[in-house]
């Protein structure tokens, strides 16, 4: 299956620091990529949909200004957790599907933030 | 308002026997689902798929049945090995334009006893 890959694999950030998550689609292109987030016992939770060249659609409840997502090229998207506080110690994973076609999206291998 | 729901958050079965995931949801435009594995501190992977035009869809060890009027899916796995312990997630999405969103139930954690 298409490989999509996620870095890093686990962050620890000081309160109020800033902090960059990517996530890069390797062997195929992806118009649109999705940021979800996972706290412990919960379903995976859409946060935003990343569309190359434009803006991200962000769910009700997230925070744009927090959450930056930046979606540069067909193979990269990157998340950036503004200002971190603990409370946005979570595991954050990226998905993407290929444009070319499929139904299915693949996952990165997920991001765990641990803000103290 | 959960849209997909997995009721059991655990369940247990012996290795060799069948293991059943059941997975609802209450909005009747998703018109596709799936089910994804996950292991600790990775992102889920994609393990079988089912159109709402079907209502079953086998991949080996792997079935899924979708039962339209019911609003319900489940997840086989016959014989189940050990190394199918893991969380499944089950998932769907609704027609929409261009984009690809996934709603997820809460997921059941499967242990396989060998």
């Amino acid at each position: 299956g298409a490989v999509v890959s996620q870095h890093p694999s686990w962050v620890i950030c000081k309160s109020g620091t800033s902090v960059k998550i990517e996530c890069r689609s390797l062997d195929f292109q992806a118009t649109t990529m999705f940021w979800y987030r996972q706290f412990p016992k919960q379903s995976l939770m859409l946060m935003a949909t990343s569309n190359e060249g434009s803006k991200a659609t962000y769910e009700q409840g997230v925070e744009k200004d927090k959450f930056l997502i930046n979606h540069a090229s067909l193979t990269l998207s990157t998340l950036t957790v503004t200002s971190a506080h603990p409370e946005d110690s979570s595991f954050y994973i990226c998905s993407a599907r290929d444009r070319v076609g499929g139904t299915e999206a693949f996952f990165g291998q997920g991001t765990r933030l641990t803000v103290v | 308002d959960q849209q997909v729901k997995q009721n059991s958050p655990s369940l247990s079965v012996q290795e060799g026997r069948i293991s059943i995931l059941n997975c609802d949801y209450t909005n009747s435009m998703f018109d596709y689902f799936l089910w994804y594995k996950k292991y600790p501190a990775e992102g889920p992977t994609f393990l079988i798929s089912i159109s709402s035009i079907k209502d079953k869809n086998e991949d080996g060890r792997f079935t899924v049945f979708l039962n339209k009027s019911a609003k319900h899916l489940s997840l086989h796995i016959v014989p189940s090995q050990p190394g199918d312990s893991a969380v499944y997630f089950c998932a769907a999405s609704a027609p929409g334009a261009g984009s690809y969103q996934l709603t997820f139930g809460k997921g059941t954690k499967l242990s396989v006893i060998p």
